[in-house]
């Protein structure tokens, strides 16, 4: 089982709508958890990052946590073709141990 | 606000030969970590530097070494390169023990023909 896990994609979705991207990770102790953004050929960004259970929202940009089911998304809202990227999951699994460990990434593409 | 920095933004290189990359952290940041990112793969960790020292290691051979400098500068060393070397490195640098938001520079293109 791979410690931090997504779907590839890619995923497409018009113009205006609301895309949604998941994430699931191994391990139970996993403090932190991120979001980065991908364009092709360019290096991670960090969009959003949430520590605690529930919604954290930030622009167009929501971050849910849950972790009883060990499961981390992203929503964004109003989706613009700029949105086009590979999104980029990763967990920091324990205090002290500040590796960030990555999911491969789900490419998502917004149709005009 | 000066952001993370990398040099060289492209290298190509031998099999066998050694590389040396360079990266300068955020404005305000002293910790620096190294990623190497293949290609349609998430970056994998290579190692961290805090105060000058190692303070964690991933899966990679010790053909892979780092240094950090007193201004908080990085180096990631990279002997007897193999073609399987070829990837984009990503340096990271955030603040302090127990800061996790980490910020990547612009990366490093290496190919090994």
């Amino acid at each position: 089982q791979k410690e931090v896990e997504q779907n590839s994609g890619p995923l497409s979705v018009p113009e205006g709508a609301i895309a949604s991207l998941n994430c699931t990770y191994s391990d139970r102790g996993s403090q932190s958890f991120f979001w980065y953004r991908q364009y092709s050929g360019k290096s991670p960004e960090l969009i959003m990052f949430i520590y605690s259970n529930g919604d954290k929202e930030d622009g167009r940009f929501t971050a849910q946590l849950n972790k009883a089911s060990q499961y981390v998304s992203l929503l964004i809202r109003d989706s613009q073709p700029s949105d086009s990227a590979t999104y980029l999951c990763a967990v920091i699994s324990n205090f002290g141990n500040e590796k960030l460990t990555f999911g491969t990434g789900t490419r998502l593409t917004i149709i005009p | 606000d000066a952001g993370v920095t990398q040099s060289p933004t492209h290298l190509i290189k031998t099999r066998g030969q050694q590389v040396t990359l360079r990266c300068s952290p955020k404005s305000g940041h002293d910790t620096v970590s190294w990623y190497q990112q293949a290609l349609g793969q998430g970056p994998q960790f290579i190692f961290q530097y805090y105060e000058e020292e190692e303070r964690q290691r991933g899966n990679f051979p010790d053909r892979f070494s780092g240094h950090q400098f007193p201004n908080y500068s990085s180096e990631l060393n990279v002997n007897a390169l193999l073609l399987g070397d070829s990837a984009l490195y990503l340096c990271a640098s955030s603040f302090g023990q127990g800061a996790y938001e980490q910020y990547f520079g612009p990366g490093t293109r290496l190919t090994v023909t």
